[in-house]
């Protein structure tokens, strides 16, 4: 069954440094998504995104934070300079079609731990 | 705005015993719900969906779930619970119309004892 790749598994980084997030989405799927989850909290949205463009985005999803697709397989999530806060594991997903009754296929998710 | 409750944090269940994993929700929209499971280290993987047509919806690995609308739940059963279902388990609501995000609830961590 085709499924949702992402990397690293797990990411190290500094305070204040730049991070990239990957994901492979399943290949005929067009509408793409980020959530996270702190520890102990609820899996929270980030992010959508559909012809190159964001579709909606949540209020944590602030100017440090930026996606993209820079080919027709890979969708990213950048954190320009990271805060301790932003450490939690990132989970991207990605539906065939629009819709609230799609299901979203999620990938493994990247465990962030900020430094 | 959309939100779900699942009450407590941890349900601990024998081998063969039923499960029950409660999920309340709140929506000014009729709503799309759905249960998702994440074993250790993995990601969210879809148990089961309800889109409007029949209120009991039978999942993956012999869940199902009954949507209540008068009483705004959508719990999540299985009649005889195995030591592979231990996992964590979350509801999730989503609007209708191009609207699409899901909002989760805390997750209900289950535990199976021999």
């Amino acid at each position: 069954e085709p499924e949702v790749t992402q990397t690293p598994s797990h990411q190290v980084t500094q305070m204040g440094q730049e991070v990239i997030l990957r994901c492979v989405p399943i290949s005929n799927h067009l509408y793409f998504y980020w959530y996270r989850q702190i520890l102990g909290q609820k899996v929270e949205f980030l992010v959508s995104f559909y012809n190159n463009e964001i579709s909606e985005k949540s209020e944590i999803f602030d100017d440090q934070f930026s996606v993209e697709r820079p080919d027709g397989s890979n969708f990213t999530l950048k954190i320009r300079s990271t805060k301790l806060e932003d450490s939690a594991m990132y989970f991207c997903a990605s539906s065939e079609v629009r819709g609230g009754n799609q299901p979203q296929h999620f990938g493994d998710g990247t465990r962030l731990s900020i430094l | 705005a959309q939100s779900v409750t699942q009450l407590g944090s941890h349900v601990s269940v024998s081998e063969g015993a039923l499960v029950l994993l409660r999920c309340n929700y709140s929506s000014s929209v009729p709503p799309y719900l759905f249960w998702y499971v994440q074993y250790p280290n993995q990601g969210l993987q879809l148990l089961l969906k309800y889109t409007s047509a029949a209120t009991l919806v039978k999942g993956i690995n012999g869940f199902e779930a009954e949507f209540k609308k008068s009483e705004t739940s959508f719990h999540l059963t299985k009649p005889s619970a195995h030591m592979s279902d231990a996992a964590e388990y979350f509801c999730a609501v989503s609007g209708t119309g191009a609207n699409s995000k899901l909002t989760f609830g805390k997750g209900i961590t289950l535990s199976v004892r021999p």
